[in-house]
């Protein structure tokens, strides 16, 4: 089982060039979700999809945009890179109307930007 | 707004001893409370889950507990190995379905 996987596992970028992050599941899940993780922090959302079709902002949303492809595929867009955004990008799904709601995570991508 | 804090934020133990790690939160307004093992430069590995409803939850050597009342949950791990060794996050779900997480306590199990 592939559960959610990401690509690329990492990335370097200069400031100001652009990226994207890819997010796939294939536990037939409707929702997704978008984190960065930063040293000595806990996960912050970045952006979610309930379900296909729809975006909704998280926490720390600003220099991101997002897309959801179709149920299965869930992207992560950088327009321009900031070395703010160095972080580790971790995707996740979950089933809404499960007793737990419980997400699963994908390896995550570690993205610097210099 | 609700906020989950974790303490200590680093703990080191020789191998054998029994620990509790610990989570806090301010709203009890939580759907379900999860833990999870985080290896370094790796991903999130799921230990437990807790629903609102529950007061505790056991796998193996680790068991959580849950006290909505009072914000808190605790991990206990019995017997610890140094391949326990490893940062562990606490999470509780809101009322949106949304997971706030804590900061992680860092665990060292020295030989």
């Amino acid at each position: 089982n592939a559960g959610v996987t990401q690509t690329p596992k990492f990335q370097v970028l200069k400031t100001g060039q652009s990226m994207t992050l890819q997010c796939a599941q294939d536990m037939n899940h409707n929702s997704m979700y978008w984190y960065r993780q930063d040293p000595g922090m806990g996960l912050r959302l970045i952006y979610y999809s309930a379900s296909e079709g729809t975006t909704d902002k998280g926490e720390v949303p600003n220099g991101y945009n997002v897309s959801r492809l179709n149920k299965r595929e869930f992207s992560l867009r950088l327009e321009s890179a900031a070395p703010s955004q160095t972080s580790v990008y971790f995707c996740a799904s979950s089933e809404a109307g499960t007793k737990t709601y419980e997400q699963y995570f994908g390896p995550g991508t570690r993205l610097t930007v210099t | 707004k609700q906020e989950v804090t974790q303490i200590p934020a680093a703990l080191s133990v020789p191998e054998g001893e029994n620990l509790v790690l610990n989570c806090s939160f301010t709203d009890s307004a939580i759907y379900n409370l999860q833990w999870f093992r985080q290896d370094p430069g790796k991903g999130l590995t799921s230990l437990l889950l807790i629903q609102s409803s529950q007061r505790e939850q056991t796998s193996g050597r680790l068991n959580a507990s849950l006290d909505k009342s009072s914000g808190r949950s605790t991990l206990y791990i019995a017997a610890s190995q140094p391949g326990d060794s490893a940062t562990y996050l606490c999470a509780v779900m809101d009322s949106n379905y949304q997971l706030i997480w804590g900061a992680g306590t860092k665990l060292i199990i020295k030989p």
